[in-house]
């Protein structure tokens, strides 16, 4: 099936620092989805992008769907602690959704 | 609120007894669908289902089953569970399949001894 490759596998950042990870594929998608996980609970939606090329924020949080429809990342400005957690991208393509492995950020106070 | 629900939220069993785990959603949302976690393979689809009574496999659907009689519920069922089934599970949901984010419940951890 398809299968996404999301990268840097785990982060562990200065607090103010800017950080950037992002997701590659061989497939196309139509749709790219960022969550971030906190522990004990479910993936949250972070950002949905739904065109090619499309750049779209949500406060500290900036992502962008890349224009072959195989990748797509994600930037956090100036981290704060609780920006850690996991933060998973995820493609979509006809009515299935799939999921890179995730980044782990842990930030230093 | 707009929510998902799950229950159990933690679960240990034998090998073999059946068991179900439930999920519910409040949105009206057509589309629902079940993952699994585990470490360094992030979630991984095991069904979904687009309206009442229509589901289909995803990525990994060996061992479990679903079934979707009202629009709300979506249950996962584990005829004959085994140790390789021991992961961290999700039901999420969104208004249609497609284009649509979809919103995930609390999780349910089972342990399959």
């Amino acid at each position: 099936g398809q299968q996404l490759n999301q990268s840097p596998q785990s982060m562990f950042i200065q607090e103010g620092e800017d950080v950037s990870m992002n997701c590659t594929s061989s497939s196309i998608f139509n749709t790219w989805l960022w969550y971030k996980q906190d522990p004990g609970e479910g993936p949250v939606l972070l950002i949905a992008l739904y065109k090619a090329g499309e750049l779209t924020s949500n406060g500290r949080l900036t992502a962008q769907f890349g224009t072959t429809r195989k990748d797509s990342f994600l930037n956090i400005s100036a981290s704060i602690p609780s920006d850690v957690g996991i933060y998973f991208c995820a493609g979509q393509y006809g009515n299935k959704l799939v999921f890179g492995a995730g980044t782990i950020l842990r930030v230093k106070s | 609120e707009a929510q998902v629900t799950q229950n159990p939220r933690y679960l240990i069993t034998v090998t073999g007894k059946k068991l179900t785990v439930t999920c519910s959603q409040n949105m009206n949302h057509e589309y629902m669908s079940w993952y699994r976690q585990d470490p360094g393979l992030g979630l991984r689809q095991i069904y979904y289902s687009m309206n009442v009574e229509v589901t289909d496999k995803g990525d990994v659907p060996e061992g479990y089953k679903v079934s979707r009689k009202e629009k709300r519920n979506f249950p996962l069922i584990l005829e004959s569970p085994s140790p390789n089934q021991t992961s961290l599970y999700f039901c999420a949901s969104s208004p249609r399949g497609g284009h649509y984010e979809q919103y995930f419940g609390p999780g349910t951890r089972l342990t399959v001894t």
